[in-house]
C-alpha cells in the first residue's frame, strides 16, 4: 500500500494521559498536514511540515500539542495532558509542494482519539 | 467570516438518479482551487475532483462533475447515476493561492444517503 498511513487507527486514553500518533505520508511527497475532525465538523488544519520544517501552527494547536517531522519523512504528532476535547479524528495528509493550486492532498485513514 | 459553506446537512436520493450537493465559498485570492472530497464511515477522505479559478470548463472525472460558477462563488458536486456505495459524507475545501503551504480549508460537510 503506497498511500498515507496512520497508527494507530483507534486509542483510548484517560485524561491526563499522554498519546503519540505516527504518519507516513507518500513516499514522494515533501509535504505533511495534520488536522483534526470532531464529529459533525469538517476537518480543521492544526499544521503542516515541508520537509523536516514546521512552517505553519493553527492556533488551535496549544501547548500540549507538539508535531514532529525529523527527517523528513514520517511524523508524530503527541498530545500531552489529554483532556476529554482533545477527543476527535487526527488526520494526517500530504502532497508535493508546488506553486500550482492544484495539487492534490492525499489522506489517511485518521487516527481515532478518545479520552475518558 | 466562514470560506466554505455547505447548506445541506443532509441529503437522500434514489439510486440511479442524479444528485446535486451544493458548495459556496469566500475570497479574494484570484487564484484558488476547489476540491471535493468523499468521507465514508471508515473516515478516511478520498479526492473526487478538483477545479481551478482560471479553469475555463467545468472539471469532470467519471460519474462526478463539478458546477462551477464564478461570479457567484459556488461549485456544486454533481454525482450522476447514484451507487448504494455513494452513501457518505462529502466536503467541499479550497485552497488559495497566496497560502504557500496550499492547506485546504473544509466545509462541514453534506451526508448523502442513497435508497435502494
Amino acid at each position: 500500500d503506497t498511500g498515507v498511513s496512520q497508527d494507530p487507527r483507534h486509542k483510548i486514553t484517560k485524561r491526563g494521559q499522554n498519546v503519540t500518533f505516527r504518519c507516513d505520508p507518500i513516499s514522494e511527497h515533501n509535504r505533511l498536514y495534520w488536522y483534526r475532525q470532531t464529529l459533525g465538523q469538517g476537518p480543521e488544519f492544526l499544521t503542516y511540515f515541508q520537509n523536516e520544517a514546521q512552517l505553519e501552527k493553527s492556533r488551535l494547536l496549544s501547548d500540549r500539542f507538539s508535531a514532529e517531522r525529523p527527517k523528513g519523512s514520517f511524523s508524530t504528532l503527541e498530545i500531552q495532558r489529554t483532556e476529554q476535547g482533545d477527543s476527535a479524528m487526527y488526520l494526517c495528509a500530504s502532497s508535493f509542494s508546488t506553486t500550482r493550486t492544484g495539487n492534490t492532498i492525499y489522506f489517511g485513514e485518521g487516527s481515532w482519539l478518545t479520552v475518558v | 467570516a466562514q470560506k466554505i459553506t455547505q447548506t445541506q446537512p443532509g441529503m437522500f436520493v434514489q439510486e440511479k438518479e442524479a444528485v446535486t450537493l451544493d458548495c459556496t465559498y469566500d475570497t479574494s485570492d484570484p487564484s484558488y482551487g476547489l476540491f471535493w472530497y468523499k468521507q465514508p464511515s471508515s473516515g478516511e477522505m478520498i479526492f473526487l475532483i478538483y477545479q481551478g479559478s482560471y479553469d475555463q470548463q467545468n472539471a469532470t472525472e467519471g460519474r462526478y462533475s463539478l458546477n462551477f460558477q464564478k461570479a457567484r462563488k459556488s461549485a456544486n458536486l454533481v454525482i450522476s447515476a447514484s451507487q448504494l456505495g455513494d452513501s457518505a459524507m462529502y466536503f467541499c475545501a479550497m485552497r488559495e493561492a497566496r497560502y504557500q503551504g496550499g492547506k485546504l480549508i473544509f466545509g462541514q460537510g453534506t451526508e448523502l444517503s442513497v435508497k435502494p
